[in-house]
C-alpha cells in the first residue's frame, strides 16, 4: 500500500469553527489531491497540488483552502465549517499526474461531521 | 463538463457467476480510465488502469475494456467470490489541461452471495 496517512481520521466540530485536515505521504510523489465523498455525488475534487506551494482549485473548492509547504504534507482547511461540509475527505497522490500509467493512490479518509 | 455514469447502481449475484460492470463517460478526451474498489468505511484501492491508447487490461480474474470513441468501459469479473463484495468505482482522467484530478462515477455496489 502507498504510504499515505490522514489525520484526524474522525472529527466532530461545530458550525463556524476552523478545521484543518492533514495528508502525509512517504512516497515523494509530486501530485497530491483532496476529494470529498458524499452519498449521491460520488467523489469530487476539491483542490490539488502539483508541487510545493503550487496548488489549484477543483470542482468544489468554495469554502476550502489548501497549503503545501513540504512535498510530503498537503493541508486542507475549512475556514468556517458549515453543515454542508459534513463528508468523508480523501487524500490521493500520484507521481506524474498526467498522461501516463500512474494511478492515484488514496488515503484511508477522514470522516468530518459539522454540527 | 465530463460526466461518468455507472450501471447498475447495485448488483447481487450468487458466488461463482461471471459478471460485468458498466461505465460510460461523456467526453472522450481522456488520458486514462481507472477502476477502483472501495470496501465499507475504507479508502479506494486501484484495480486496473487503461491508457487512452489501450483497449483492455487484465489482472487475475479482472478484465477491463475501454472503447474511447463510444465513451464506454466494462469491468469483467470472472468466477465471483464473496470477497469481491464491495463498491466498484470508475474514474477518468481528463486530457487537455493540468493534473485536474479524476472524475468519478457514483459506483456499483456489488454483493456476492455465498
Amino acid at each position: 500500500d502507498a504510504g499515505i496517512t490522514q489525520s484526524p481520521r474522525h472529527k466532530v466540530t461545530e458550525t463556524g469553527t476552523p478545521v484543518t485536515l492533514r495528508c502525509h505521504q512517504t512516497e515523494n510523489h509530486r501530485y497530491m489531491y483532496w476529494y470529498r465523498q458524499d452519498p449521491g455525488h460520488g467523489l469530487r475534487l476539491i483542490h490539488y497540488s502539483y508541487g510545493v506551494k503550487d496548488t489549484d482549485k477543483g470542482e468544489v473548492s468554495d469554502g476550502y483552502s489548501v497549503s503545501r509547504s513540504k512535498t510530503e504534507d498537503f493541508l486542507l482547511t475549512l475556514e468556517s465549517a458549515t453543515s454542508s461540509q459534513t463528508s468523508v475527505y480523501f487524500c490521493a497522490i500520484s507521481e506524474s499526474g498526467g498522461p501516463s500509467t500512474d494511478t492515484q493512490y488514496f488515503g484511508p479518509g477522514t470522516r468530518l461531521t459539522v454540527l | 463538463k465530463q460526466e461518468v455514469t455507472q450501471i447498475p447502481a447495485a448488483l447481487s449475484v450468487p458466488e461463482g457467476e461471471n459478471l460485468v460492470l458498466n461505465c460510460s463517460f461523456t467526453d472522450s478526451a481522456i488520458y486514462n480510465l481507472q477502476w477502483f474498489r472501495q470496501d465499507p468505511g475504507k479508502g479506494l484501492t486501484s484495480l486496473l488502469l487503461i491508457q487512452s491508447s489501450q483497449r483492455e487490461q487484465t489482472s487475475g480474474r479482472l478484465n477491463a475494456s475501454l472503447d474511447k470513441s463510444s465513451g464506454r468501459s466494462t469491468l469483467y469479473i470472472a468466477a465471483s467470490q464473496p470477497g469481491d463484495s464491495a463498491t466498484y468505482l470508475c474514474a477518468v482522467l481528463q486530457s487537455g489541461g493540468g493534473a485536474d484530478g479524476l472524475t468519478f462515477g457514483k459506483g456499483t455496489h456489488l454483493i456476492i452471495q455465498p
